[in-house]
């Protein structure tokens, strides 16, 4: 997806273990969200940015700390990973936060924790 | 509660065929609906994005109607084409006073035969 790019694409890991996804963004966009989309559950927010070192909680939140010390790019950590956070996780980005806007998903990020 | 029902769960139809998918929600206070196509591995792209005093929106042979009344809306899907298999999802904005509030429906899975 034009502007947005989310790395590693696919990753497998061992419980126990942290994992850092990241979010790079060329569009210059001041917001920065994490979902996570599982079998049976609509797209559910993590965490979010609204500026440089600006973050705040989505309705998931528990187990995942975010990042954000630059425009372009937006962490995801998960600082011990559990076999529940095997997902697909995606990052969006918007231009501003009035709802009016439209988002930009990146590509998705399938982890598989083991 | 927030909510974003979509029906059916699932749909086959066969090439050049029409369709209709159904999402009703219980997003309070609603400030618009977007409807977004996920094709497999990918994230989702925009389709069509309404506000409450609009009541229809088209984008090529997509046309998406809001009824704010009864808290529903279609996706209507004319002449459908192999590249309209995909995932189809409604989201529903909440108007809040800081930042956005996106609530996302479970989806619509479409399979198009020839």
């Amino acid at each position: 997806d034009a502007g947005i790019t989310q790395s590693p694409r696919h990753k497998v890991t061992e419980t126990g273990t942290p994992v850092t996804l990241r979010c790079h963004q060329t569009e210059n966009h001041r917001y920065m969200y994490w979902y996570r989309q599982d079998p049976g559950h609509g797209l559910r927010l993590i965490h979010y940015s609204y500026g440089v070192k600006d973050t705040d909680k989505g309705e998931v939140s528990d187990g995942y700390s975010v990042s954000r010390s630059k425009t372009e790019d937006f962490l995801l950590t998960l600082e011990s990973a559990t076999s529940s956070q095997t997902s697909v996780y995606f990052c969006a980005i918007s231009e501003t936060g009035t709802v009016t806007y439209g988002y930009t998903f990146g590509s998705g990020t399938r982890l598989t924790v083991v | 509660k927030n909510q974003v029902e979509q029906s059916p769960q699932s749909l086959i139809i066969l090439e050049g065929k029409n369709c209709t998918l159904q999402c009703n929600y219980t997003v309070s206070p609603f400030s618009n609906l977007r409807w977004y196509k996920q094709d497999t591995g990918r994230g989702p792209v925009s389709l069509t994005i309404m506000t409450f005093s609009e009541n229809t929106k088209s984008n090529g042979r997509y046309t998406a109607t809001l009824d704010a009344d009864t808290k529903q809306s279609s996706l209507h899907i004319t002449a459908s084409q192999l590249s309209d298999s995909a995932s189809y999802i409604c989201v529903v904005s909440m108007i809040k006073a800081a930042g956005n509030k996106l609530t996302f429906g479970g989806g619509t899975r479409v399979l198009v035969k020839p």
